[in-house]
């Protein structure tokens, strides 16, 4: 079935850090790709996605590929703030349904000064 | 606009208890989902509602759990009797054009 493997957290870095937090899948057919992020005390929004293959999804300076000869979906941003501490979602869903997405077991990251 | 309303925010009871969990979606958005996370995991779907209709429930653990949306608006999640490994938060979710919309959700610890 389909799943979603994203790299194991916490993840620890200091301000300005670049940011890598990997992601890879496996599904059948073409899926669309999500990240989503938890702030701390609130609900789960939408980061960035993409929907077809070699697509950039962008937000918040965060970017991420949609890579299907890798079937992944690193998620990265160049220079992390203080207010980028959250646990980090990556997601699929087949085609542009969101009737039934998977979610990866999320990664922590903290960002101190 | 409103977000996505949960309540309780934390429950805590007894095993073999019953507990109920209320979702108000923002209006308008016909599509409602019920997911469980487990901590340190991601959220799982548990059922969706296409209006009051709940087309997806084959997550759902029917023996203890079951949920009704009346009037394709709110929903409620139930679940009787709470077992330990019910111990999750359980999320409510909408969507109108395709992107999830999620509440804070509701806490439960079955002790």
């Amino acid at each position: 079935g389909n799943s979603v493997t994203q790299m194991e957290g916490p993840v620890t870095l200091s301000e300005e850090a670049f940011l890598t937090i990997n992601c890879t899948y496996t599904a059948t057919g073409y899926p669309s790709l999500f990240w989503y992020v938890q702030y701390p005390g609130e609900g789960l929004q939408l980061l960035l996605k993409a929907t077809k293959a070699d697509d950039k999804g962008s937000n918040k300076g965060f970017e991420a590929t949609y890579r299907k000869e890798t079937t992944s979906f690193h998620l990265e941003k160049g220079s992390v703030q203080v207010s980028d501490s959250a646990v980090y979602f990556c997601a699929l869903s087949e085609g542009t349904s969101y009737d039934k997405v998977i979610f990866g077991p999320g990664t922590s990251l903290s960002v101190i000064p | 606009e409103a977000g996505v309303v949960q309540s309780p925010r934390y429950k805590i009871i007894e095993k073999k208890q019953p507990v109920a969990f209320w979702c108000n979606p923002i209006s308008g958005h016909n599509t409602l989902y019920w997911y469980r996370q487990n901590l340190g995991q991601g959220p799982e779907l548990l059922i969706r509602y296409e209006n009051e209709e709940a087309v997806d429930d084959s997550q759902l653990p029917k023996d203890r759990f079951s949920a009704e949306r009346l009037k394709g608006v709110d929903s409620t999640l139930k679940i009787q009797p709470a077992e330990l490994g019910d111990s999750a938060v359980y999320l409510c979710a909408c969507s109108n054009t395709g992107e999830l919309f999620f509440g804070e959700g509701s806490r439960l610890t079955v002790l």
